[in-house]
Parts: C-alpha cells; structure tokens; sequence
C-alpha cells in the first residue's frame, strides 16, 4: 500500500538545523509531488512548500523562504525538508504528505527546539 | 496570507448532521475549485476526506459531502457516528503554487 514514513524525533538547539526524511512506498516516487506541512502543539495546520521528485523543482510558503529546503534521493524513493536557524517557535510536529490532494501523510516527526 | 476562517467547534448527536464552514477570499477558496478537507484524530496524521471541493477518496464514507458557494467552503457529516469525533481543517490553493489551511475545528459527537 502507499505509505510515507519519517524519520525519528529531533531535539535541537536554537540556530541549529534539522533535516527530516521521508521514504515513500507503494508507488512511483518521482510520479507525485511531495508536500510538507507542520503542526505546533494544539495548534492548526501550516504548509511549508512542496518539491517535485522528478525535476527536483520546489516552491515555499514565503514565511519559510530562505530557511527551508526540500531535496530528493530518487535512487532510495526519499524526500527531505531542512529547516535552519531554528528557534523555540519551530518546535512542531513535521509531517510529509503526497500529491496535490496530500494523500496520503507521513506520521509525523516531532522536532523539539530548546537550549 | 492569513488562515481560511473556520468555527473552533461544532457539535451534533449522533446520527444527526454537522457543517462546517471555511471562508477564505476571491484569491483562495473563491478563486479555485481546489478546497480540500481534512479528519485528524488527536496524535495522528491528517486523512483526506474531500478534495476539489465535493470529490471523495475512495473509502471515504458518503456521509462526508462537500460544497463551496463563493468564498466560503462547506464540509458536512450526515449520520454523525462517534468515531467522527475529531479535529476538521480545509485547505485551498491560493494561486503561484500557494496552499492555505484552515484554523481547524473540533467536532464532538454528543
């Protein structure tokens, strides 16, 4: 079946970086988009951009331009987002998701930022 | 860009029925036929429930129908069961390649 699994929880200092992965399987890696999405405790859903695995081409939410990146590995069907300079506020829950319809999500790795 | 406008709760007893509504702006929900909605259960992933406004995945009960009038998006569970018991977010492209998600409701089943 489709499945995306992430990699494991993160703690991090700020200023730091985190570099989360994703693994897809099920189907053709590089035949969808990749999407990343976070999600602060008690808080709401917050898109972060999207990467094709084919081109490589991404676009990111203007909040997170210049501290982001989506990369690829299409030889191990794994996309990865870094975020950097992290601060207290980047600590979330970080969840991957398929295709324009963001079907299906990873399960999520959760990223602590404190000193 | 700000987030699409949602109710922080809504509630029904079973085998009633709930809508939500998510209103957003002529350059994101009114501007293109691509809202989707979104279940999460507390400590788990989002599942997709509806997408392009009114489509369901399959496996998706047809309890869950969907529909968009201007600006604003609706969700409605018919039937309500208490395994429907979750938090609710819609999400709408807002052009350049943009998304935005709702602020998110919580539905309880009474």
């Amino acid at each position: 079946q489709v499945q995306l699994v992430q990699s494991g929880a993160e703690v991090k200092k700020p200023g730091a970086s985190v570099k989360v992965s994703c693994k897809a399987s099920g189907y053709t890696f590089t035949s969808y988009d990749i999407n990343w999405v976070r999600q602060a405790t008690g808080q709401g859903l917050e898109w972060m951009g999207w990467m094709n695995p084919n081109s490589g081409n991404t676009g990111y939410a203007q909040k997170f331009q210049g501290r982001v990146t989506m990369t690829r590995n299409t030889s191990i069907s794994t996309a990865y987002m870094e975020l950097s300079s992290l601060r207290s506020e980047d600590t979330a829950v970080y969840y991957c998701a398929r295709g324009r319809r963001f079907s299906p999500w990873g399960q999520g790795t959760l990223v602590t930022v404190s000193s | 860009q700000s987030a699409l406008t949602q109710p922080p709760s809504a509630s029904g007893s079973p085998g009633q029925s709930v809508t939500i509504s998510c209103t957003g702006t002529s350059s994101d929900v009114g501007g293109y036929n691509y809202v989707s909605w979104y279940q999460q259960h507390p400590g788990k992933a989002p599942k997709l429930m509806i997408y392009e406004v009114s489509k369901r995945p399959s496996g998706v009960p047809d309890r869950f129908s969907g529909s968009k009038s201007g600006n604003t998006a609706s969700l409605t569970v018919s039937g309500l069961q208490a395994e429907d018991e979750a938090d609710y977010y819609c999400s709408s492209y807002a052009g350049s390649n943009n998304l935005i998600f709702g602020t998110g409701t919580k539905v309880t089943v009474l």
